[in-house]
């Protein structure tokens, strides 16, 4: 079925360590994924996004690896900040035709430490 | 930088009243989008909108919604006869091609007592 779910729901960093941020999808044949930042009380922020024919995409600070063989996706933030510390979602369009609603996993929980 | 905005941050209304639910996408975006998020739970789609009509909904999405756009820049979700379940974070959300980069706005809480 169509689900995108994370490994942890809870991911605690110091600053300036570098941080990882996992996600499995379901399904093989969706084509693009989103990362959001969802911080206390506002609305999910976009990061960056990657299409399923790339493995690769860097953002400022922050960099998305797919691996469609496993079907998992994974954020990972360069030198974390206090700032960075929120919930992160990552999402997916499944891959049904002309689909454009986005279907978000539960999300996890990053804090950075001072 | 351009934003979705939403109006207002926060309602309460009593069970059985209709709620509107307002949102300006930005502006040269023509693909709109209404989510919710229960506390606690993840993000879930209601509906999308293109061309003046739903192009997609959701089975959360049934005759107690309706989604407007009354002119050439607010976009409504309209709720009718408000359910306790009903009560939830709202989101709008705009792109400019059809699902992808989808901008989030702050969202509207809803709390139907």
């Amino acid at each position: 079925g169509e689900s995108v779910g994370l490994h942890l729901p809870t991911l605690s960093v110091q600053e300036g360590d570098n941080s990882i941020i996992n996600c499995a999808y379901s399904n093989s044949a969706s084509d693009y994924f989103i990362w959001y930042k969802q911080e206390s009380g506002k609305g999910p922020q976009f990061i960056i996004d990657i299409r399923s024919n790339m493995d690769k995409r860097q953002g400022q600070r922050v960099t998305v690896l797919l691996n469609k063989t496993v079907k998992h996706l994974s954020l990972q933030i360069a030198a974390t900040q206090p700032g960075d510390s929120a919930v992160y979602f990552c999402a997916e369009i499944p891959p049904q035709g002309g689909s454009e609603k986005l279907v978000f996993g539960k999300g996890t929980k990053l804090t950075v430490n001072p | 930088e351009p934003e979705v905005t939403q109006t207002p941050s926060h309602q309460v209304t009593q069970m059985g009243q209709e709620v509107i639910l307002r949102c300006v996408p930005i502006s040269n975006h023509l693909y709109f989008y209404w989510y919710r998020q229960i506390l606690g739970q993840k993000v879930e789609f209601l509906v999308s909108f293109y061309n003046n009509e739903i192009s997609e909904k959701s089975e959360i999405f049934d005759d107690q919604f309706s989604v407007e756009r009354p002119d050439g820049s607010n976009f409504t979700l309209k709720i009718r006869s408000t359910k306790l379940e009903d009560s939830a974070m709202y989101f709008c959300a705009s792109s400019g091609f059809a699902g992808y980069e989808q901008y989030f706005g702050p969202g509207t809480r809803l709390t139907v007592t």
